[in-house]
């Protein structure tokens, strides 16, 4: 069984700090990596896909891959009352290829405090 | 990034009607589509994959003749909740990835919220 795991959180940091939001994952195989945001009773929507070990950047966002260490994490610059919402690390399942299933963590919620 | 859309986004219905929700991608095709169910508070759960031409792929302790799928073309599937009852009350979620691209994105239709009486 692959697996996802997050911090449940609450994550909370205040405004304009760094939120850093961690995820593992248990199969070494793992190729793509997501992070969504999910607001309360919205859908989730994709922020940040990465493929390659190190670190890839999106305006305040940044996603870390380490798959060594099956660890990928999102770290959330200058944070606004704003980016309060769940966010989903999803990893796919297959080797590849958006017709692969995504597993996904049970989420981090994150509070960003005024 | 790739946009799903979702019909209706809201459905009141009364216990025992069928009520039928459509997936579509509006700006590319998908050879493969994904159903999920989300209750209050709690994680996406994965329903059903859907593949365009072909049957559904039911996850364990979905009922297959409960939840209807059909994958008609490469940009529409439908999810068809047949003999609704309250407790199929939920936020039902449709996502979809480009194929063809070499990356493997998956985004997400808006979402159907479904309340049966």
């Amino acid at each position: 069984q692959k697996e996802v795991e997050q911090n449940s959180g609450p994550l909370s940091v205040p405004e304009g700090a760094i939120a850093s939001l961690n995820c593992t994952y248990s199969d070494r195989g793992s190729q793509s990596f997501f992070w969504y945001r999910q607001y309360s009773g919205k859908s989730p929507e994709l922020i940040m896909s990465i493929y390659s070990n190190g670190d890839k950047e999106d305006g305040r966002f940044t996603a870390q891959l380490n798959k060594a260490s099956q660890y990928v994490s999102l770290l959330i610059r200058d944070s606004q009352p704003s980016d309060s919402a769940t966010y989903l690390c999803a990893v796919n399942e297959g080797y590849g290829g958006a017709t692969n299933k995504l597993i996904f963590g049970t989420g981090t919620l994150l509070a960003v405090q005024p | 990034g790739a946009v799903v859309s979702q019909h209706p986004s809201r459905v009141i219905c009364k216990s025992g009607t069928s009520v039928k929700i459509e997936c579509r991608s509006l700006d590319f095709q998908a050879t493969t589509m994904f159903w999920y169910r989300q209750f209050p508070k709690q994680s996406l759960m994965l329903m059903a994959t859907s593949n365009e031409g072909s049957k559904a792929t039911y996850e364990q302790g979905v009922e297959k003749d409960k939840f209807l799928i059909n994958h008609a073309s490469l940009t529409l599937s439908t999810l068809t909740v047949t003999s609704a009852h309250p407790e199929d009350s939920s936020f039902y979620i449709c996502s979809a990835g480009p194929i063809g691209t070499g990356y493997y994105e998956q985004f997400f239709g808006p979402g159907t919220r479904l309340t049966v009486l």
